[in-house]
């Protein structure tokens, strides 16, 4: 079984600090990707990555950045949080672009900012 | 207007009844179309993929009408274990590669 692990399942940051959520796949997999996940909003793209040390934008990349140094990490960095980036936040891989419609999922980090 | 739309529901069934959702998309040049399950406080699955013939997975029939620029999922026979929601996602190909595009979910609930 594909696992996808995120390095904490509820996270408490003050406005300001700078934030890190971890992404973990085991299955080599090629792409990995962040969402934030909102009431009434869906999940939202925020950056994507093919391969290591490559990054893409997607649909809501502001106030976010990340990194992937190795093939199965994928960082997200929150510069200096801020209350509306409150969210629940998924990272996802799969396995290469033909199939990256399959997108397995970790299990989510609920970060608030206050 | 939203890429992929979905109504949110909730819809509330009684167990063993058959429920049908539909989805619309508005990018005419998107390629595949699939149905992800999520649970309550968990991480999206996918359920199955949907092709233009339409396709079946015992209990699950998903629809592609690709004139209209909609899918459809139909539960037959359903079980209390259905309650979730159920995401509609298309992937088309983008400047930056091919993406996902999730829409919000619709919401069912089975009953007794």
């Amino acid at each position: 079984d594909v696992k996808v692990t995120q390095s904490s399942r509820y996270l408490v940051k003050r406005t300001g600090e700078k934030v890190f959520l971890e992404c973990v796949q085991d299955m080599d997999h090629e792409n990995m990707f962040w969402y934030r996940q909102d009431p009434g909003l869906g999940l939202r793209l925020i950056y994507f990555s093919y391969d290591v040390k490559m990054k893409e934008k997607g649909d809501i990349p502001e106030g976010y950045s990340v990194s992937r140094e190795k093939k199965e990490r994928f960082s997200l960095i929150l510069e200096s949080a801020s209350t509306n980036q409150t969210s629940m936040y998924l990272c996802a891989s799969s396995l290469g672009t033909e199939s990256s419609y399959e997108q397995y999922f970790g299990p989510g980090t609920r970060l608030t900012v206050t | 207007r939203k890429e992929v739309e979905q109504d949110p529901g909730p819809f509330n069934v009684p167990e063993g009844a058959t429920v049908a959702f539909n989805c619309t998309y508005s990018n005419s040049a998107s390629q595949s179309f699939f149905w992800y399950r999520q649970d309550c406080r968990k991480e999206p699955k996918l359920l199955m993929s949907v092709y233009s013939s339409g396709n079946e997975d015992g209990r699950f029939t998903a629809q592609l009408n690709r004139a209209s620029q909609y899918i459809s999922l139909l539960i037959r026979d359903s079980k209390l274990s259905d309650s979730a929601t159920y995401l509609c996602v298309v992937w088309a190909l983008t400047g930056g590669g091919n993406k996902l595009t999730f829409g919000t979910g619709t919401q069912l609930k089975v009953e007794l």
